[in-house]
């Protein structure tokens, strides 16, 4: 059974960098119909994806925030990693990572999902 | 961008009751390209439905997804005490990759 298990600090000043890194384990991140996706939520609020990336280097990002995230896959620590520039208080939410499935071409629903983890932006 | 608007927002309903959602998109994308997700207090989203009917794996039989194009229903046939909880759609036709507000689903 595919588990994923995210990590990274739980407060950040504004205008930092957001760092988090999710763990894959019971399955092959290396999977060619796998993407590797960041879905955040503000508290008591709804769900937005952020991005997704592939073991191969290919992206897809919200373009609403395509200018401050970068998701990448490190097949050798079996992780992907999400960074978020330039962070405000409008970035504090909970961070989930989540396997997004693939059938060629297109990128399809979440079915596999981490804990989550909070992040907040505050001075 | 596709938005997608989930109605109702709250639905309060008793056990044994049927549950009927609904999850309207701006846009007729790809025409099943819908996925539906539980969410309970302090957990993850859960899959409950892909291709606008089809269960994910170890999903009872009393839940069930229809429609095509812009409209989309999740019904749950009889509401058992952990069905009541958040539920989202989500399409998956154009990117990005959007999610509906969620209806809130709770015991009455």
């Amino acid at each position: 059974q595919l588990q994923l298990q995210e990590s990274g600090p739980g407060l950040l000043k504004p205008s930092e960098t957001l760092s988090l890194t999710c763990t894959v384990s019971g399955d092959s991140i290396t999977s060619a119909n796998s993407f590797w996706a960041w879905i955040r939520q503000p508290p008591g609020k709804g769900l937005e994806w952020i991005g997704s990336g592939h073991y191969s280097g290919g992206t897809y990002y919200n373009p609403s925030l395509k200018s401050r995230v970068t998701i990448s896959v490190d097949t050798s620590k079996i992780q992907f990693s999400l960074t978020l520039s330039s962070v405000t208080a409008a970035d504090t939410a909970i961070y989930y990572c989540a396997r997004h499935v693939r059938h060629y071409p297109s990128l399809y629903y979440f079915d596999y999902w981490g804990q989550g983890t909070l992040v907040t932006v505050s001075s | 961008e596709i938005v997608l608007t989930q109605s109702p927002g709250t639905l309060s309903l008793s056990p044994g009751e049927r549950a009927t959602l609904s999850c309207r998109a701006s846009q007729g994308g790809s025409s099943s390209s819908l996925a539906w997700y539980q969410q309970k207090p302090g957990q993850a989203p859960r899959l409950l439905i892909f291709g606008a009917s089809s269960r994910a794996t170890g999903i009872p039989d009393r839940f069930s997804g229809s429609g095509s194009g812009t409209d989309f229903t999740l019904i749950i046939s009889r509401l058992e005490p952990e069905d009541f909880a958040v539920y989202y759609c989500q399409q998956y036709g154009n990117s990005p990759y959007t999610f509906g507000q969620g209806t809130k689903l709770e015991i009455k």
